[in-house]
């Protein structure tokens, strides 16, 4: 069956320290691919997305993913964390352009000042 | 320009009630999404509707349905609520079916079952 997996439920780091939210996938062949955040009063917001191309993939807010379709990851990072980026964090797969998103359980970023 | 708005915002029933939430996507959007958000299980797909029509469905049982009208807003309706139907109800909107099409997401509605 076809899943998302995000393996940390919480992640804590300190203000200014790099991050990297891991995401793994099931699929057959290559997926659409998405990271999104969701930030207390701000609704669901897409951070970026991967359809084919570069592998390494610029978002806003300063985060980048890279796809590696060898470990069937799409992992989040970010150089340098600012208190602003605590939230929930969601990675999500379509297997095709007319199909469904699903959406992982999400990691929850606490950042430490 | 507005965002997706959805109604209402908290509502609070018991089982065996019915319940009918309400989206309004962004204008010019036609695609509308609609997610369950349950605690600790992320948000699963329901529901996605196009130019009127239903299509595609998550695994959900019947009693979850919706419809989409000719201005585009939707509806989603629960029957028979259970108390696992207790979540979070987002609705997106996207200009157009596919995934090129970013979905844009509402502030969602939070259903209690008591």
């Amino acid at each position: 069956a076809q899943s998302v997996t995000q393996p940390d439920i919480h992640i804590t780091v300190s203000e200014g320290a790099s991050l990297e939210l891991r995401c793994n996938y099931s699929y057959g062949a290559t997926p659409y691919l998405f990271w999104y955040v969701q930030s207390p009063g701000q609704g669901l917001q897409l951070l970026l997305k991967y359809f084919s191309g570069d592998t390494l993939v610029q978002g806003i807010k300063g985060f980048e993913a890279e796809f590696k379709r060898s470990q069937s990851s799409f992992n989040l990072r970010k150089p340098s964390v600012h208190w602003s980026d605590a939230a929930e964090y969601f990675c999500a797969v379509g297997l095709n352009r007319d199909d469904k998103i699903i959406f992982g359980k999400g990691t929850r970023l606490h950042i430490l000042p | 320009e507005a965002g997706v708005t959805q109604s209402p915002t908290h509502l609070i029933k018991t089982r065996g009630q019915q319940v009918t939430l309400r989206c309004s996507p962004i204008s010019g959007h036609t695609s509308v999404y609609w997610y369950q958000q349950a605690l600790g299980l992320g948000l699963q797909f329901l529901l996605w509707y196009d130019e009127g029509e239903e299509r595609n469905r998550g695994n959900f049982p019947p009693r979850f349905s919706g419809r989409q009208f000719p201005n585009y807003s939707s509806e989603l309706n629960v029957n028979a609520l259970e108390l696992e139907d207790s979540a979070l109800y987002l609705c997106a909107s996207s200009l157009g079916q596919g995934l090129y099409n970013e979905q844009f997401f509402g502030p969602g509605t939070r259903l209690t079952v008591l």
